[in-house]
């Protein structure tokens, strides 16, 4: 398996409303990353997860709360989101420390109205 | 603070035509990554540049790594309209799981 998979596809939340979005990869990659990206702009990096734990927080807000239940896993929790956070959130993988690059998901195209 | 910067940031090309995108990053590193972007799409993995010198090619797409002038080139050979995408280099921050992705090529090959 040398993919990895994000659910779901796309995803319309109110600002009230609570959801996740999940990302799963059998690659026995060590490392996982959320990135958002908007429209005509590169990825940005939001979390890093190194061996299940938390290695790199890009100040992000605490509406957006990664969670990395094992080494296959990576979930985004979101709370009381605003419309500026509607974007592609992409979900990616590396074997380790950069290396041979990210496994990039298909990702997930957040609309919150 | 690593800046990576392409050009162009818009490229309009003819099929058959030849041309180069530059990726030019601030800091040291030897590690350098493209990818490729469809329209709503995510990004998929061109090529894995590795240490000075590395040249890899795809197709009608090459890319290059020179560490000491800290400039990739993504070059392309007779473009056809398929090759329509967005580009992306990605500098890897050394000692981090950091990739720092430069502006982006958006490339649009006219038949």
């Amino acid at each position: 398996d040398t993919e990895v998979t994000q659910t779901p596809k796309h995803l319309v939340m109110g600002m009230t409303n609570k959801k996740s979005l999940k990302c799963e990869q059998h690659m026995g990659h060590r490392a996982m990353y959320w990135y958002k990206q908007k429209a005509k702009k590169p990825p940005e990096l939001m979390f890093v997860y190194s061996y299940e734990k938390l290695s790199i927080n890009e100040s992000v807000p605490s509406r957006f709360s990664p969670e990395c239940p094992n080494s296959s896993l990576l979930n985004l929790h979101l709370h009381a989101l605003q419309p500026e956070d509607s974007a592609l959130y992409l979900c990616a993988s590396s074997q380790s420390r950069g290396g041979y690059g990210y496994t990039f998901g298909s990702g997930t195209r957040l609309t919150v109205v | 603070e690593l800046k990576v910067e392409q050009n162009p940031l818009f490229l309009s090309m003819q099929e058959g035509k030849n041309y180069t995108i530059y990726c030019n990053y601030s800091t040291t590193s030897d590690r350098l990554y493209w990818y490729r972007q469809d329209p709503g799409k995510s990004l998929e993995s061109l090529f894995v540049l590795l240490s000075n010198g590395a040249v890899k090619q795809e197709g009608r797409l090459m890319a290059s790594l020179d560490t000491k002038a800290r400039l990739s080139t993504l070059h392309i050979t007779a473009a056809v309209h398929d090759l329509s995408a967005t580009y992306f280099c990605a500098v890897d921050l050394s000692g981090t799981y950091k990739y720092i992705f430069g502006t982006g090529t958006r490339l649009k090959v006219l038949a």
